[in-house]
């Protein structure tokens, strides 16, 4: 079992926005602002999304975001692809230890 | 732009010692702000941090609590490369295993992933 907590599965139209949460306690995502967040495709890597709970790489998107409030993570695609249909995970750094979710499957419809 | 290949066996047989490379390009292992971890991933236990190292003036390691006390990493500064090294594996040490760089606190560039399976 994960130690941060993800929906299973998140869905959204083309175009619209979804957001997926990721819930962690007071020792990891609550006492540190060091949320990320990987787009894994099947087949491939994962890929850094978001880093520092809002901060994007060069060359992500900005259709891709992050937030946090308290315990819980957010992060929201907007613009929704046909290309963003993947597995999304969370990660926090936890003091000299790094925990991940479980994984979101995100749909296109 | 860095990039990261891993080399190793898919196959180890229980009670032995389950040996990876990560080779560096475009970066080195000696870097004074990135970090070289593995991490690894299962059907059961979903993505788990495993250690890293890092050079600040010295080696630092730190392993997670999870594998702390069978786990080793090893940097080699001649080949430019670092190595996992998990002892005593059971079927339970199964999974995809990456290794990645980390910048920050985030994994910002990770390895081709190989899967490694324990049995006999």
């Amino acid at each position: 079992q994960s130690a941060l907590t993800q929906p299973p599965s998140a869905s959204g139209s083309l175009g619209q926005s979804v957001t997926i949460s990721c819930t962690g306690t007071s020792n990891d995502i609550g006492n540190y602002n060091y949320v990320s967040w990987y787009q894994h495709l099947p087949g491939t890597v994962p890929k850094l999304l978001i880093s520092e709970v809002n901060k994007r790489p060069s060359g992500v998107p900005d259709r891709f975001s992050g937030s946090k409030s308290a315990n819980t993570a957010s992060l929201t695609v907007s613009g929704l692809q046909a290309e963003d249909e993947a597995d999304y995970y969370c990660s926090s750094y936890a003091g000299e230890n790094w925990v991940f979710g479980g994984g979101t499957k995100l749909t296109v419809l | 732009q860095v990039q990261l290949q891993q080399s190793g066996p898919g196959l180890v047989k229980p009670s032995q010692t389950l040996s990876l490379t990560c080779v560096i390009s475009g970066d080195s292992v000696s870097s004074n702000t990135a970090a070289w971890h593995w991490v690894r991933q299962s059907p059961v236990r979903g993505f788990e941090w495993l250690g890293k190292t890092s050079y600040r003036s010295r080696w630092y390691y730190h392993y997670g609590p999870s594998v702390k006390s069978r786990l080793a990493i090893n940097p080699d500064t001649s080949k430019n490369q670092y190595s996992l090294h998990l002892n005593s594996v059971t079927p339970e040490d199964t999974a995809v295993y990456y290794c990645a760089r980390g910048w920050g606190y985030a994994f910002e560039s990770w390895g081709q992933g190989i899967m490694v399976t324990v049995s006999s």
